[in-house]
């Protein structure tokens, strides 16, 4: 069983709205997790890195939160952009000294003008 | 600083080949982590090496095989291809001495497998 779970596994909203992405995980210990945005046919780029201490962060329009305690996390994507149509992934860093990580599936956004 | 390259960007094989990936890391990384991505998986590890060493390695079979070179650029094998080999390749490389290293992503090699 996968981890890292996201959800919804795709969605489709218009220009200038805003949407919620999650990712809950199982990983434990915990270290860190990131958000990574992929564009099609390109690898993917950090959006932001939550640790342990912090509930949010934003990076321009990109707002992540995490609860530890539920170990849940969120991407809120505001006043959404035609560029902001890509897959969002989850990713996770377990907190011991092997290094692991453990992927979600991803989000596919897709944002209709 | 130039970012993470890799070569080829498209391949195409058929089964029962072998065939060599490469990854240039961004210069001063010393991690280079391997990564298949097909659409029904999402993104699944494959190995790590740092200061060529493996340091971690996912759960692919044995046909999956990668080296790290003195100047941190890395090769991943694959042999005995299969049509389930087919998939986006990503190497990303990263400084590797911290958790919180953020990892750099090529733009990946698409393998298909005929």
């Amino acid at each position: 069983k996968n981890q890292v779970e996201q959800s919804p596994q795709s969605l489709i909203i218009l220009e200038g709205k805003n949407c919620t992405l999650q990712c809950n995980y199982t990983v434990s210990p915990f270290s860190n997790l990131r958000w990574y945005k992929q564009d099609t046919g390109r690898g993917p780029v950090s959006l932001t890195i939550m640790t342990f201490s912090e509930n949010t962060k934003s990076n321009g329009r990109y707002t992540a939160t995490l609860d530890a305690d539920t170990k849940q996390s969120s991407l809120h994507i505001t006043a959404s952009q035609l560029s902001d149509s890509a897959s969002y992934i989850c990713v996770v860093r377990q907190g011991s000294n092997d290094y692991k990580l453990s992927f979600g599936a991803g989000t596919t956004v897709t944002v209709r003008a | 600083k130039a970012g993470v390259t890799q070569t080829p960007r498209y391949l195409i094989k058929t089964r029962g080949q072998q065939v060599t990936l490469s990854c240039s890391p961004i210069s001063g990384h010393r991690s280079v982590s391997w990564y298949q991505q097909t659409p029904g998986q999402g993104l699944q590890f494959l190995f790590e090496y740092f200061s060529e060493t493996q340091r971690n390695k996912g759960n692919f079979p044995g046909r999956f095989s990668g080296r790290q070179f003195s100047n941190s650029r890395s090769e991943m094998n694959v042999s005995t291809l299969e049509l389930g080999d087919s998939a986006l390749y990503l190497c990303a490389s990263s400084d590797g001495t911290h958790s919180y290293n953020e990892q750099f992503f090529g733009p990946g090699t698409r393998l298909t497998v005929l």
